[in-house]
C-alpha cells in the first residue's frame, strides 16, 4: 500500500472521450507531480505544483489538463487523446517542491494504467 | 536528459549483499542524490537519499565518494522481492527544476 492514492488503476477511453485522472494524498505534502511512464522507460515529469499553483510544465500537449482543487488533490483531465498516449500515469508528492537541492523524497502511487483506443 | 548513468542489468545471489553503482559527475555541491526502486506494475518506491556523507536506513545502505561524482547502493541481505528497477536520480539536464529519472539498473535476484 502506498500512501498516495490514484484512481482508476485502470482506464481505457477512445480518441474523443474526455476522462479524469485522480490523485490523493494526506501527508500534508504541499507538492505534487504527474509523471508518464511508456513501457520499459523511466518516468517522465509533466507536471510540478506547489502550494496548489502550477510550478512547472514540461512542454506537455493541452489535452493533458492538470488541476490542483486543493493541497491533498490532484488531477488530470484528458481530452482528444492519441493512441501514443497510452502509458502508466504515475502522481507523487513531496513535502516541499522538491529541487534537487531539498531534502525532500517524492512518494508515488501505483499509477493509472491509461490505453487510448 | 538525467547526468546520471547506471548499469542496465545486475544479477544478484539470494542472501548475498546487492551493490548497485551509479556515475553522477555533474552533480553539484548542495544536490542529493535519491534512490528508487519499482516493482514490476507498481509506482516507484523511495530508499534513500544522501548528500555527502554514507547513510544508513532499514532498507538499504548508500555510499557516496568523497569526491561526490558517484554513489554505491548496498542491499546488504538481497531477497527474491528485492527484483525490481534501481534509479539513481540526480539533476537534470539544465535545469535545477528537474528530478530526473535516469534509464535505471533492472536487479534480479535469483534463488
Amino acid at each position: 500500500d502506498t500512501e498516495v492514492t490514484q484512481t482508476p488503476k485502470h482506464l481505457v477511453m477512445g480518441m474523443t472521450n474526455k476522462k479524469s485522472l485522480k490523485c490523493e494524498q494526506h501527508m500534508g505534502h504541499r507538492a505534487m507531480y504527474w509523471y508518464k511512464q511508456k513501457a520499459k522507460k523511466p518516468p517522465e515529469l509533466m507536471f510540478v505544483y506547489s502550494y496548489e499553483k502550477l510550478s512547472i510544465n514540461e512542454s506537455v500537449p493541452s489535452r493533458f489538463s492538470p488541476e490542483c482543487p486543493n493541497s491533498s488533490l490532484l488531477n488530470l483531465h484528458l481530452h482528444a487523446l492519441q493512441p501514443e498516449d497510452s502509458a502508466l500515469y504515475l502522481c507523487a508528492s513531496s513535502q516541499f517542491l522538491a529541487l534537487s537541492s531539498y531534502n525532500s523524497p517524492l512518494h508515488f502511487g501505483n499509477g493509472t494504467r491509461l490505453t487510448v483506443t | 536528459d538525467a547526468k546520471t548513468t547506471q548499469p542496465t542489468s545486475m544479477d544478484c545471489a539470494e542472501g548475498r549483499a546487492a551493490n548497485l553503482p551509479c556515475n553522477h559527475s555533474t552533480i553539484s555541491g548542495n544536490e542529493y542524490v535519491y534512490w528508487y526502486r519499482q516493482i514490476h506494475s507498481q509506482g516507484p518506491q523511495y530508499i534513500i537519499h544522501g548528500l555527502k556523507n554514507n547513510e544508513t536506513n532499514e532498507m538499504a545502505s548508500l555510499i557516496i565518494t568523497e569526491d561526490r561524482k558517484s554513489s554505491t547502493l548496498i542491499l546488504p541481505h538481497a531477497t527474491l522481492r528485492d527484483t525490481a528497477v534501481y534509479y539513481c536520480m540526480g539533476r537534470g539536464g539544465g535545469s535545477n527544476y528537474k528530478l530526473t529519472f535516469g534509464k535505471g539498473t533492472l536487479l534480479t535476484v535469483n534463488p
